[in-house]
């Protein structure tokens, strides 16, 4: 109940394409989505996150949309670039203060020129 | 620059050697916490902190040590290490235990073989 499963495991996309990775999870108290990027060699950074309380949410490209009733969310990259190539993670927590984030098992991106 | 900061990047070393790897941070985060990244399985928690002294377990613990006796540091200790602990580590930290407000700051890793 406490996984978060990601999917892809791995994507291509054309550049100028549209990338979509999903996630789902099964606890119904997590409040809180956000997403990773991880580019090669460096660590996991924050990209982008929502709470349930809205159903969209978008940062210049980057696009988070989340389904409270089906109790998925997923990120979509709109005109994909070669820079986007990363790892993406998308996580989830709860706001218990005994609660912690849990990862998904990422997502590795790359953009084909 | 806010950073967390890893030592060694890298780092090879033979079963059975106790090894040392440390974090520090210069956000006065009370929340720090080890991760290993490993293919397929993503960032699995190993040890995390909320404070001086305040340690506890994660998802994947064993054969790991932590200690927190000052806030900025938070060093990870293989005390016996095996080759299936061969992975990558990142630390991270944040202002809270879930990074809701600013998210978790990582370090840059540090890509540990036990032959």
């Amino acid at each position: 109940q406490q996984q978060v499963k990601q999917s892809p495991q791995s994507l291509i996309v054309q550049k100028g394409g549209i990338s979509i990775i999903n996630c789902a999870y099964e606890n119904t108290a997590f409040d809180y989505f956000p997403w990773y990027q991880q580019f090669p060699g460096k660590g996991p950074a924050l990209l982008i996150a929502i709470r349930p309380d809205v159903s969209e949410k978008k940062e210049g490209r980057f696009t988070i949309s989340f389904n409270k009733s089906a109790k998925q969310f997923s990120l979509h990259i709109m005109d994909s670039q070669p820079g986007d190539s990363a790892t993406y993670f998308c996580a989830a927590s709860s706001g218990s203060s005994a609660s912690k984030i849990i990862f998904g098992s990422g997502t590795r991106l790359s953009i084909r020129p | 620059e806010a950073q967390v900061t890893q030592n060694p990047r890298y780092l090879i070393t033979v079963t059975g050697k106790k090894l040392t790897v440390t974090c520090s941070q210069n956000m006065n985060h009370e929340y720090m916490s080890w991760y290993r990244q490993d293919p397929g399985l993503g960032l699995r928690q190993i040890y995390y902190s909320m404070n001086v002294e305040v340690t506890d377990k994660g998802d994947v613990p064993e054969g790991y040590k932590v200690s927190r006796k000052e806030k900025r540091n938070f060093p990870l200790i293989l005390e016996s290490p095996s080759p299936n602990q061969t992975s990558l580590y990142f630390c991270a930290s944040s202002s809270d235990g879930q990074g809701r407000f600013y998210g978790y700051t990582f370090g840059s890793g540090t890509r540990l073989t036990v032959v």
